[in-house]
């Protein structure tokens, strides 16, 4: 399975972007790209994922290099909810959506 | 609609006892998975299972869990003669495919510790 590179953690302030980075050097040309977050002592929660186009949705854009080797997700005005892990998965087409949890990125919001 | 249940959201075993972590899915949903988070650790695939059938085990440990989906019923993992390595998170999540876009919805967990 492809893997993920995120860094440790991000810091933002209160209603600023905030732009979490992915690294899938690795990724196949069937291969998801998933986020989730985990708020604490909470479970996961879906954000958003694609495959080759940009996309948004209420809660994030994730942005997708051309060669697919990297993505961005992009909460566009950070609250003091959006402080949690950010996970970043890859999930073959193939697949039935096993997902396999790295360290993530620690969002920290400043007020 | 009901989101995803787990109860108990807490339970306290001694060492050698059962444990029994009940997962109810979203309505409509007939697919569920198994994680499991140990203390400063990351979330871990354990078990895949639709109904009355387990289709992925691969995460789970050899001995002593077990789980299942019965056609009626709430998923149950089923841990025996718990050890303090057991203590963890464990959160159980429903999708209503199974396919790769799906969405997965995970539970608030169960949070295990182990005496």
């Amino acid at each position: 399975d492809a893997k993920t590179t995120q860094p440790n953690s991000m810091e933002s302030n209160e209603e600023e972007p905030v732009h979490l980075p992915c690294n899938h050097s690795t990724i196949s040309g069937t291969d998801y790209i998933h986020w989730y977050r985990q708020l604490p002592s909470q479970g996961p929660e879906y954000v958003i994922h694609g495959l080759t186009s940009n996309v948004n949705n209420r809660m994030a854009s994730l942005a997708i290099a051309e060669d697919r080797k990297s993505s961005t997700l992009i909460l566009h005005r950070a609250t003091l909810r959006d402080a949690a892990v950010y996970y970043c998965i890859l999930i073959r087409a193939d697949s039935w959506g096993k997902l396999q949890f790295g360290a993530g990125t620690q969002v920290v919001v400043t007020p | 609609n009901a989101g995803v249940m787990q109860n108990p959201r807490h339970l306290v075993r001694r060492r050698g006892q059962e444990a029994r972590l009940r997962c109810s899915p979203m309505k409509g949903h007939s697919h569920v998975y198994w994680y499991r988070q140990l203390p400063e650790e990351g979330l871990k695939f354990m078990v895949y299972l639709q109904k009355e059938n387990i289709i992925d085990e691969s995460g789970m440990p050899k001995e002593r869990f077990s789980a299942e989906f019965p056609k009626e019923g709430p998923s149950i993992l089923r841990i025996q003669q718990v050890v303090r390595g057991d203590s963890a998170a464990y959160f159980c999540a429903s999708s209503r495919t199974g396919g790769t876009t799906d969405t997965q919805y995970f539970g608030p967990g169960t949070r295990l510790t182990v005496l």
